[in-house]
Formats: C-alpha cells, sequence, structure tokens
C-alpha cells in the first residue's frame, strides 16, 4: 500500500521569502513522486517529478524538491516566494510497479503569499 | 496543443437527478483517467481508460457512477441518481502512454454541488 502525508494544509509566506512545502510518503516499492499545483479555476499543472535518477530534482518556476529516502519525504521548496506561487500544491505518488497511472495524492497545501 | 477540456465547469443539481459530466482529452492520447475530490477530502482516483476498454475501475465508489469512452475519444461520467456526498470536484486527465516519461495532463475539473 502506499501513502501520502502532507505535513501543512496552509502555509503564509511573504513575497521574496523561501517557501517550504513538506511531504512524507509510505510505498511498499520504490516509489515515484511528484508535485502538482493548482491556481484558482485552473487544472493540476506538473511542477517536477522524481523517479529514482538524481535525488535533487528541479522544476517549473523555481522550485524544487530533494527526495530523501532515509526520511521518506520529498519536500518542496522554492528560495524566494512570487505572488503568483499562491495556489494549493499536492505531493503525489506513484507505485513504480503498477500498470498504469495511478496516482494516490496528499491533502494539499494551500500556500498564500502575502506582500 | 488543445488540452484536457472539461464540460460543464459547474453543475448544480438536485439529489435523485442525474448528471453527466464530459471529458475530452488531448487528441491522440490513449489513456484516460476520471480523479475526484469531494469536500474536505483528498483526490482518490476513479478510473482508468485505455482507448475505449477500463482498464482499472477499482475506484468507482458504486453503480450509481457509470463511465463510457465510446469510440476512445472522448468521456462520459454519469451520476444517477446523484447523492450528497457526490458533491465534489471531478477531475479528468489523459496520457500519451503509461509510463513515466508520460506525464497526465489535468483539465480544470467540473465543480459538482448536489443540494
Amino acid at each position: 500500500a502506499q501513502s501520502v502525508t502532507q505535513l501543512d494544509s496552509h502555509v503564509s509566506v511573504s513575497e521574496g521569502t523561501p517557501v517550504l512545502l513538506r511531504c512524507n510518503y509510505s510505498s511498499s516499492y520504490s516509489p515515484s513522486l511528484f508535485w502538482y499545483v493548482q491556481h484558482p479555476n485552473k487544472g493540476l499543472q506538473l511542477l517536477l517529478k522524481y523517479t529514482s535518477a538524481a535525488t535533487l530534482v528541479k522544476g517549473i518556476n523555481g522550485f524544487e524538491a530533494e527526495f530523501k529516502k532515509s526520511e521518506t519525504s520529498f519536500h518542496l521548496t522554492k528560495p524566494s516566494a512570487h505572488m503568483s506561487d499562491a495556489a494549493e500544491y499536492f505531493c503525489v505518488v506513484r507505485l513504480i510497479r503498477a500498470a498504469g497511472n495511478k496516482l494516490t495524492f496528499g491533502g494539499g497545501t494551500r500556500v498564500l503569499v502575502k506582500p | 496543443e488543445a488540452g484536457v477540456t472539461q464540460f460543464p465547469s459547474h453543475s448544480v443539481i438536485e439529489k435523485g437527478q442525474t448528471v453527466t459530466l464530459r471529458c475530452d482529452p488531448i487528441s491522440g492520447h490513449d489513456n484516460l483517467y476520471w480523479y475526484r475530490r469531494v469536500m474536505g477530502k483528498e483526490i482518490k482516483f476513479l478510473l482508468h481508460f485505455v482507448k475505449e476498454s477500463k482498464q482499472d475501475e477499482s475506484g468507482m465508489p458504486n453503480n450509481r457512477f457509470l463511465a463510457e469512452r465510446t469510440g476512445g475519444t472522448y468521456s462520459t461520467l454519469k451520476v444517477q441518481p446523484a447523492e450528497l456526498e457526490d458533491s465534489g470536484v471531478y477531475f479528468c486527465a489523459s496520457s500519451s502512454g503509461q509510463g513515466l516519461n508520460s506525464p497526465l495532463h489535468f483539465g480544470n475539473g467540473t465543480r459538482l454541488t448536489v443540494t
């Protein structure tokens, strides 16, 4: 079985300060991990993915995430928040041995960026 | 290229009525998925089509939900009769393949409210 826990349902940051969104996963096998973002009234957009290559993954819009197997974590970071980063972020795990793309989502973290 | 299109964007119906949601995947994408997010919960997998065949429908909650993909192009998800607990956002996604290099492209979702 696999599961994903996003440790914060809401995060509030000031523009220009770092963003940290925490994610822990549980998986019986080597996982594939993703971060998706959803802006208001928009679809889910892929930010980045980890697929057992480099443990530090760079994504779009300046985001990156580090896979730490010993901590079963895949936290998302950005050095400097922008107003346009206000959105909801989802940590997602896909069992690498499973057929198809049956994704397991975390509960989401809503990010508020203050000017 | 056009993205995944979902219609309608919003639907408000009364308990006991029928609603049909439609999804047009990206042209040429054989894989089509339905996910939903009910209020306060995680986004959950419903089912996966490969062309017109259901590869995995393990997430369908009960027999009030019927998904079809006749001809392997667009898909419909019908809820009949709708119940209050069916309220939420229904997402459709498509992908060209099933491997990790075939990311899911999500639509903007249909927000269903059952009163």
